[in-house]
């Protein structure tokens, strides 16, 4: 009931390309659902995230788009950049509910190198 | 403003020892979390603290053990290391209202090898 599949587990792509990250979660009570990027030697940073009342939220290069009905999230980064080499992590929490700690439930992370 | 620090960055310990890892955070935060990460894998949620005096388990809390005795502090104790918590541990901290509220904070890491 916990678990947040994440997939693939690592990507090449080209610079100016479109990198895409795909989440699958079970548990229907998660109602917060962050992306963390994280640089080798270096602790996750939170890089957009998204509620499930809204199906697409755009910052910049980055795209969260969320089915409900599906259980699925996804992580689109557009005109792909070698800086945007990194490690994505998906998450989840139940992030309304504060006396559950607000809790990430992580995905596995998918390695990602963009080619210059 | 130093956010959220660890220390220390690198340890080696051998079987058996015991060893507490510092974690200290300046944000004010109620929430603080400990994690570890192993090589090519996720976060696993290992304890966490909703506030001072106040810590539960996470999903992974075997070895370890933590105390919260101030806002500021959230220590991670090791009492027998064995080659299975090698890993890499980050502290984490979020607030209790507004955007912080959901928004998680990470410190740098450590490394830790029990060999």
């Amino acid at each position: 009931q916990q678990q947040v599949k994440q997939s693939p587990q690592s990507l090449i792509v080209q610079k100016g390309g479109i990198s895409i990250i795909n989440c699958a979660y079970e548990n229907t009570a998660f109602d917060y659902f962050p992306w963390y990027q994280q640089f080798p030697g270096k602790g996750p940073a939170l890089l957009i995230a998204i509620r499930p009342d809204v199906s697409e939220k755009k910052e910049g290069r980055f795209t969260i788009s969320f089915n409900k009905s599906a259980k699925q999230f996804s992580l689109h980064i557009m005109d792909s950049q070698p800086g945007d080499s990194a490690t994505y992590f998906c998450a989840a929490s139940m992030g309304s509910r504060r006396a559950a700690g607000n809790k990430l439930t992580f995905g596995g992370g998918t390695r990602v190198l963009v080619k210059p | 403003n130093a956010g959220v620090t660890q220390t220390p960055k690198f340890r080696i310990l051998k079987i058996g020892q015991s060893m507490t890892l510092q974690c200290t955070q300046d944000m004010n935060h109620n929430y603080m979390y400990w994690y570890r990460q192993d090589p090519g894998m996720g976060l696993k949620l290992i304890y966490y603290s909703v506030g001072a005096g106040i810590t539960d388990k996470g999903e992974v809390p075997n070895g370890y053990n933590v105390s919260r005795s101030t806002t500021e502090d959230f220590p991670l104790r090791l009492e027998l290391a064995a080659p299975s918590q090698t890993s890499v541990y980050f502290c984490a901290t979020g607030g209790t209202s507004g955007r912080a509220s959901v928004e998680q904070y990470f410190g740098p890491g450590t490394r830790l090898t029990v060999t």
